[in-house]
């Protein structure tokens, strides 16, 4: 899988946008880019994928550079339960024989009220 | 059930003593994995069990851990001999497919700390 970059920590107001950066310069034409969410104590949430259209859901939109080399999953409205480590992933999808997720260090995101 | 149910959540051991964790998968999910995650750290695979067919063991980190699976149901991940830098949340996730499109579904792990 091609690694993933991201921030180690960032900071939003509740109610603003949050806007979580990852860069990941070598994915591969078949790859997707993953997003998940751990909240402490929790194990990892699911929130959207896309291959290279943006893509939006009831949690939030993900944007992919025209190049796929980057993306930016966007939280519209933050609020203090979105306070969380957010992980970047990208993995071939369905159809493909990678089927492990692995995760890096991901983005520590805190909603500050 | 409507998650993955993972038991104990929490669990003290003596250095030396065995461990057995345990998983229940959502109903369905043919795919299923174990994940280790040190405090601060990132998650660290294990384990990976699709169907009937052999599971993939290259994540386990020593002889002394291994894990069952039972067609479409419970797995358990058991560690012998555990030592100090076994201690870790060890989370459990399930997916509808090895290769699903659609995200795993993590439970929310057992605490083990050795003492």
């Amino acid at each position: 899988d091609a690694k993933t970059t991201q921030p180690t920590s960032m900071d939003c107001a509740e109610g603003r946008a949050a806007n979580l950066p990852c860069n990941h310069s070598t994915i591969s034409g078949n790859e997707y880019v993953y997003w998940y969410r751990q909240i402490h104590s929790q194990g990892p949430q699911y929130i959207i994928h896309g291959l290279k259209n943006n893509e939006t859901n009831e949690m939030a939109s993900l944007i992919i550079t025209e190049d796929r080399k980057s993306s930016t999953l966007i939280l519209p409205h933050a609020t203090l339960r979105d306070t969380a480590v957010y992980y970047c992933i990208v993995r071939v999808g369905s159809g493909g024989s990678n089927y492990k997720l692995t995760f890096g260090k991901g983005t520590l995101l805190t909603v500050n009220p | 059930g409507a998650g993955v149910s993972q038991s104990p959540s929490n669990k003290v051991t003596e250095k030396g003593k065995d461990v057995e964790l345990r998983c229940d998968p959502i109903s369905g999910h043919t795919a299923l994995y174990w994940y280790r995650q040190r405090l601060g750290q990132g998650l660290e695979f294990l384990i990976y069990f699709q169907g009937n067919s052999a599971p993939d063991k290259s994540g386990l980190p020593s002889d002394r851990f291994s894990a069952e699976r039972t067609g479409e149901s419970v797995s358990t991940l058991t560690i012998q001999r555990t030592q100090q830098e076994d201690s870790a949340v060890y989370l459990c996730a399930s997916s509808t497919t090895g290769t699903s499109n659609y995200g795993y579904t993590f439970g929310s792990g057992t605490r083990l700390t050795v003492v």
